[in-house]
């Protein structure tokens, strides 16, 4: 299995620019997450969906959206880069463990992404 | 105010050494407890999971600690080695149900193993 697998790794973008992060797994788990890590801060989560068809907002959602057409992938979309954006994002997936109660999360490689 | 707050923000040991990290938590009410690696350039690694009624979880050189009462826990690694080198993050998760929404990360400690 390769996991959790994020593309691009690095990107430069311009203020007003638009692109697409993107996430797979191979895991078949049903959650998965978009996170992004700040200097100082904890991860936060952006947006995340707990299986095809169906997303929900996290902590900090907005210039932010998402989609779920397969298990597999789950693309993060940047609307209209803004500076403030300039993090370091995390897609993340997760399934049920052995417990019943706890949920095993792994982690992509990450996407370094700066905005000018 | 950070719900999970981690002391210290960073650490440097000597090769060889041990080290105790702390995480001190508000999250009400508790489900459980996570410790993270991560290696720079990296995502999180999960290293231990906690619930409420443990107490102590061991992972290789790796040992976590929980105090439910009073809402700490520590992550002690023995006999530190270069590799050890990372940012160690604690991660709570409230309610009895995994709800994404329901998980907050401390910022993490820097850990740096020097030979």
């Amino acid at each position: 299995n390769a996991g959790v697998t994020q593309t691009p790794k690095f990107q430069v973008l311009k203020t007003g620019q638009s692109m697409t992060l993107q996430c797979a797994q191979d895991m078949n788990h049903e959650y998965m997450s978009w996170y992004r890590q700040d200097p100082g801060m904890g991860l936060r989560l952006i947006h995340y969906s707990v299986g095809a068809g169906i997303t929900d907002q996290g902590e900090v959602p907005n210039g932010y959206n998402v989609s779920r057409s397969t298990t597999e992938d789950f693309p993060l979309r940047l609307l209209s880069a803004a500076p403030s954006q300039t993090s370091v994002y995390f897609c993340a997936s997760s399934f049920l463990g052995t417990s019943g109660t706890t949920y095993e999360q792994y982690f992509g490689p990450g996407t370094r992404l700066t905005v000018t | 105010k950070n719900q999970v707050e981690q002391s210290p923000q960073s650490l440097i040991i000597l090769e060889g050494k041990n080290c105790t990290l702390q995480c001190n938590y508000t999250v009400s009410p508790f489900s459980n407890l996570r410790w993270y690696k991560q290696d720079t350039g990296r995502g999180p690694v999960s290293l231990t999971i906690m619930t409420f009624s443990e107490n102590t979880k061991s992972n290789g050189r790796y040992t976590a600690t929980l105090d439910a009462d009073t809402k700490q826990s520590s992550l002690h690694i023995t006999a530190s080695q270069l590799s050890d080198s990372a940012s160690y993050i604690c991660v709570v998760s409230r309610g009895l149900i995994y709800n994404n929404n329901d998980m907050r990360f401390g910022a993490g400690t820097r850990l740096t193993v020097k030979p």
